[in-house]
This record gives structure tokens, C-alpha cells and sequence, in this order.
């Protein structure tokens, strides 16, 4: 079974500041796909990026980047140029690739996230 | 494209009722997910489905909770009877294959 664990329950940073979130994930699989997710207070959950575990290159979506250390099992959310609408709990999730059945997500407990004026 | 639709988006009822909420995943997908989401316990996955079988209902608290689905573009879930302890908001996701979950916006349920 797979576990991911986001140590940091609550951060905070400043409008404009960079802010990285962690997260770890334990598996025996070689093959999977790591997810953040967003929930800002209008309880939406809501995609921010993905990683394929065979990729080496970090995926980057606009202010939003990965540091995927596959060895380590380390899979950290770094946001630059914060935004007050960045405000939000952040989740990590594993979803392994494969096999019979698919889509299941297993997600970390989430990290709260919020941006200062 | 329409996403994840959920309904209702609030329900209040009193305890002992029972309780249905609705899901419409997003056309073409092929799995299904509720889930329930609470201060204490986060979010939890219930059951899922591939292809409109459920493949995994582990997470589902107890016999008073059910989940069917009928067909590749309507689910339910059903709670009988329902108690105070099962207020929380619930979410159905949906997804292709190994292609990133779509939630829909929740139902708050709260159980007097």
C-alpha cells in the first residue's frame, strides 16, 4: 500500500515571497503519477500539476513548479511569486500507474497555505 | 465541457432520515470516486468504480452507507439512516484511465 505524508500542516508567506510545501510518499512501485491539488476556501478541488514518476524533468505550470527526487521519494510544491488567491489547503497525492483497476488517488493530509498582504 | 456535477449542494435533515446524493461524472470517463471530507479525519475515499463496478468499498463507515451506480453517467450515494456523525461535505471525482481526478463542487450534509 501507498502512504504520503505532508509534514508541514500549516505554512504561511508573503504576497510576492516564494513558499516550497513537502511532501514524501512511500511505494514499491516504479511506474506512478504524483498530483498537488488545491482547495481554497470555496471547497473546490482544484488540479495544480502532475509529475509521471519516468520523467526526470520537473513539471512547471506557470508559478507553479515540482522538485521530483524519485530516489528520495520526495515530490515538494514550490510556489513563486505568492498571490492572496493562492490561499488555499494543498494536497499531495500518488496515483500508481497499471494494473487492473485505475485511477485511485491516495492523498497526504494536506498542508494550509496562507498568503499575507 | 460540463464538469463533475453534484447535487444537492447543501442538504440539512434530521437524524434517522435518509439521505441521497448525486453524482454526474464528466462524459467519456470511465472511474468514479466519492469521498468525504472532515476536520478530523480529512478526506477519506469511500468506494470507487471502473467502468461503473465497484472495485474498492473499504472505505465505507458502515453498512448504513451504499453506493450504486447504474450507469457510465449517474451515481448515488445513500446513507440509511443517517446520523449526526455523518455530517461532512461529500465529493465525487471522476477520471479516464490514469488521467488526473475532476472533482465536483460537494454537497455539505449536515445531520441534525
Amino acid at each position: 500500500a501507498q502512504t504520503v505524508t505532508q509534514s508541514q500542516p500549516e505554512m504561511s508567506v508573503q504576497e510576492a515571497e516564494t513558499v516550497t510545501l513537502s511532501c514524501t510518499y512511500d511505494t514499491s512501485e516504479n511506474n506512478y503519477y504524483l498530483f498537488w491539488y488545491k482547495q481554497p476556501p470555496s471547497r473546490q478541488m482544484i488540479l495544480v500539476i502532475r509529475q509521471e514518476a519516468y520523467k526526470q524533468q520537473n513539471a512547471t505550470e506557470n508559478r507553479f513548479s515540482v522538485n521530483f527526487q524519485k530516489a528520495a521519494k520526495s515530490f515538494s510544491l514550490k510556489i513563486s511569486d505568492s498571490q492572496l488567491g493562492d490561499t488555499a489547503m494543498y494536497f499531495c497525492a500518488f496515483m500508481k500507474s497499471g494494473g487492473t483497476s485505475y485511477g485511485k488517488l491516495t492523498f497526504g493530509q494536506g498542508t494550509i497555505l496562507t498568503v499575507h498582504p | 465541457d460540463a464538469g463533475v456535477i453534484q447535487s444537492p449542494r447543501h442538504e440539512v435533515t434530521e437524524m434517522g432520515q435518509e439521505v441521497t446524493l448525486r453524482c454526474k461524472p464528466i462524459s467519456g470517463h470511465n472511474s468514479l470516486f466519492w469521498y468525504r471530507q472532515t476536520m478530523m479525519r480529512g478526506l477519506e475515499l469511500l468506494i470507487y468504480f471502473n467502468n461503473n463496478v465497484p472495485i474498492d468499498d473499504s472505505g465505507m463507515p458502515e453498512d448504513r452507507f451504499s453506493a450504486k451506480m447504474p450507469n457510465a453517467s449517474f451515481s448515488t450515494l445513500k446513507i440509511q439512516p443517517s446520523e449526526p456523525r455523518d455530517s461532512a461535505v461529500y465529493f465525487c471525482a471522476s477520471s479516464l484511465y490514469w488521467e488526473p481526478q475532476h472533482f465536483g463542487d460537494g454537497t455539505r450534509l449536515s445531520i441534525l
